[in-house]
């Protein structure tokens, strides 16, 4: 079955420490993005790739970090630069950054929790 | 900036009833408008998407209006169900960048008891 990938789906971060939040896909989209959601509020935008190899920041971008070596891959690092990490974390992709029509697909989303 | 404003904020209605959430957005000139059940603690699936030169989207029980010149969605609910129960997401696609922006509202929280 085609879809998103995170894990994991609870992850507890100490003080002073960075994780990484994974987002896999297999739909053959080139676009991907994450985004953020506190509660009582709708999404935020964090990053987004377009393509292999490139990436923007989004709206809310500082204290993140991204990369995107691989097309199915798009890993979130929240570095101990971001001091309100605590959120539920979601990855999206669509099938082409450019195409207004298409819809995004979900991720079943990674819960951040800070000790 | 384009903002998106829900309404209600939560709603709790007995089964079998219609119901209507509300979507409004301030920039009107927006490409799509997509509308979003979202589960307790899961992603979101996308339910309808309004392209901006249509008005209104059917999908079974569900149907969704686009009023881009006053800047107003609904999505309508026939005959809900308690399955029904989730938040419901809209979002409205902006351009300006090559991103062409999508934009969320804060959710309507939908219960619907037996």
């Amino acid at each position: 079955d085609g879809g998103i990938t995170q894990s994991p789906k609870y992850l507890f971060r100490k003080e002073g420490q960075n994780v990484t939040l994974s987002c896999e896909q297999n739909l053959n989209h080139d676009a991907m993005y994450w985004y953020r959601q506190d509660p009582g509020q709708g999404l935020r935008l964090i990053y987004y790739s377009q393509i292999v190899n490139d990436f923007q920041k989004g709206d809310i971008a500082e204290g993140y970090s991204v990369s995107r070596e691989k097309k199915e891959s798009f890993p979130l690092t929240v570095t101990s630069a971001q001091k309100n990490p605590t959120a539920f974390y979601l990855c999206a992709s669509r099938t082409a950054h450019l195409d207004m029509q298409e819809t995004q697909y979900f991720g079943p989303g990674t819960r951040l929790l800070v000790l | 900036k384009q903002e998106v404003t829900q309404i209600p904020a939560a709603l709790s209605v007995p089964e079998g009833e219609n119901l209507v959430l509300n979507c409004s957005f301030t920039d009107s000139a927006i490409y799509n408008l997509q509308w979003f059940r979202q589960d307790p603690g899961k992603g979101l699936t996308s339910l309808l998407l309004i392209q901006s030169s249509q008005r209104e989207q059917t999908s079974g029980r569900l149907n969704a209006s686009l009023d881009k010149s006053s800047g107003r969605s609904t999505l309508y609910i026939a005959a809900s169900q308690p399955g029904d129960s989730a938040t419901y997401l809209c979002a409205v696609r902006t351009g300006g960048t090559s991103y062409g922006k999508l934009t969320f509202g804060q959710g309507t929280i939908l219960t619907v008891h037996p």
